[in-house]
This record gives structure tokens, C-alpha cells and sequence, in this order.
């Protein structure tokens, strides 16, 4: 299993600019997420999705938009990017949680996409 | 509402000494607990996690976490520093339902030789 993938690795992109970042999962996991990491700030929650069609927005979604048309992929997309969305990107997917407490939904994260925008 | 805080942003130990990083954390639900590592740009791995079985969690690499529900707390621990244990290390809480992972500050551990 590849795991959690993610393209590009690394993108600069001007400002006003739109792109696209990519995620897969091969581990057929429900639940699949966007954190943006920042000095000194830890991991902030964008955007995630339970499953196919399902998506909600985390703690920082504010010029982001995701879609989770297949169970595989969870793209991220910057309509126009601002220098305050320089940041390093990961996308994380776990197994949803069950009713009984003996379960656990540990995520697994991608390599993660650094960005950069002037 | 959920939050978690990790005391100190930089640690220092010598190799061979005691690694003790703290995570407090608030939840209004009995919370699943984790402890995450980063090496230099690298995405976070799994070091260990909480989900109310024993309260002593052990993890990879000789790490271990104790939850304890009056302090909120789930520091972590290695009795031992080895050098390649420098990484930066997040503490993070889920209630287990939404899905909503909540991720600490971080804090970056430094092994001296």
C-alpha cells in the first residue's frame, strides 16, 4: 500500500493565483483530512470528509475549498492565493470511529506539500 | 470544545537522560489521546495513543504516555535519549466523534551528545 500520497511536493504560486493540491488514499478509509502547519502554531484544521459527497469545514477554512467525489481522493484547492496561505500542507485520512470505545481512528498522514506564495 | 497544550515549545535533554514532554489537554468527553512525531520534512507518524483500555499507553521507539483524567493530562516520556529521538512531537485529542482531531502547539526535542 502506497498509504497516504500527496502532489505536488513543493509549489510557488503568485498572488491571485488558483491551484490545486492532491491527495490519495489506498487504505479505503472514510475519513480524510487538510491541515495547514505554521511556526509555532502546530497543525490547524482546514477542511475534512466522513465519505464521498460528505465535507465540513474545520478551524481555518477561509479561502479553501475541498470535494470528496470518490473514496480515494480529497483535493484541496486555493482559488486565489495570498501570501497568508504560504504554509506546509497535509492531508491525513483514518478509519471513521465506531460506536464502541475499543475502536480508535488513528490518522496517517501524507508527506505533506510546501507552498509558497509571492 | 476541545484544545490541547503543550508546555514548553523547545526541550533540551542529554543523551541518555530522561525525555518527559507535557500535553494537557480539555475535553468535555472522555477523550481518545495521541502523541505524534515529525522528522525534518517528513509528514507525522503515530507514536503512540489513548482509547480507555490501560491508562499506561506504551508506543514505538521505547515512548510511553500516562493518562490522567484529574490532571488532563498525557505526557509522554522515554527513560532513555538517543540521538535520533530529536524530531518535533505533537499531543492531539479527538472525542471520537465528527472526527475532529485537535493538534498542540508542538514541541521540538533537542538531544545533546
Amino acid at each position: 500500500n502506497a498509504g497516504v500520497t500527496q502532489t505536488p511536493k513543493f509549489q510557488v504560486l503568485k498572488t491571485g493565483q488558483s491551484m490545486t493540491l492532491q491527495c490519495a488514499q489506498d487504505m479505503n478509509h472514510e475519513y480524510m483530512s487538510w491541515y495547514r502547519q505554521d511556526p509555532g502554531m502546530g497543525l490547524r484544521l482546514i477542511h475534512y470528509s466522513v465519505g464521498a459527497g460528505i465535507t465540513d469545514q474545520g478551524e481555518v477554512p477561509n479561502g479553501y475549498n475541498v470535494s470528496r467525489s470518490t473514496t480515494e481522493d480529497f483535493p484541496l484547492r486555493l482559488l486565489s492565493a495570498a501570501p497568508s496561505q504560504t504554509s506546509v500542507y497535509f492531508c491525513a485520512s483514518s478509519s471513521l470511529s465506531r460506536v464502541s470505545r475499543s475502536s480508535y481512528n488513528e490518522q496517517f498522514f501524507g508527506p505533506g506539500t510546501r507552498l509558497t506564495v509571492l | 470544545a476541545q484544545s490541547v497544550t503543550q508546555l514548553g515549545s523547545h526541550v533540551s535533554v542529554s543523551e541518555g537522560a530522561l525525555v518527559l514532554l507535557r500535553c494537557n489537554y480539555s475535553s468535555s468527553v472522555p477523550p481518545y489521546l495521541f502523541w505524534y512525531v515529525q522528522y525534518p520534512n517528513q509528514g507525522l507518524q503515530l507514536l503512540l495513543k489513548y482509547t480507555s483500555a490501560a491508562t499506561l499507553v506504551k508506543g514505538i521507539n521505547g515512548f510511553e504516555a500516562e493518562f490522567k483524567k484529574s490532571e488532563t493530562s498525557f505526557h509522554l516520556t522515554k527513560p532513555s535519549a538517543h540521538m535520533s529521538d530529536a524530531a518535533e512531537y505533537f499531543c492531539a485529542v479527538s472525542e471520537g466523534t465528527g472526527n475532529q482531531f485537535y493538534f498542540g502547539t508542538g514541541t521540538s526535542l533537542t538531544v545533546i551528545p
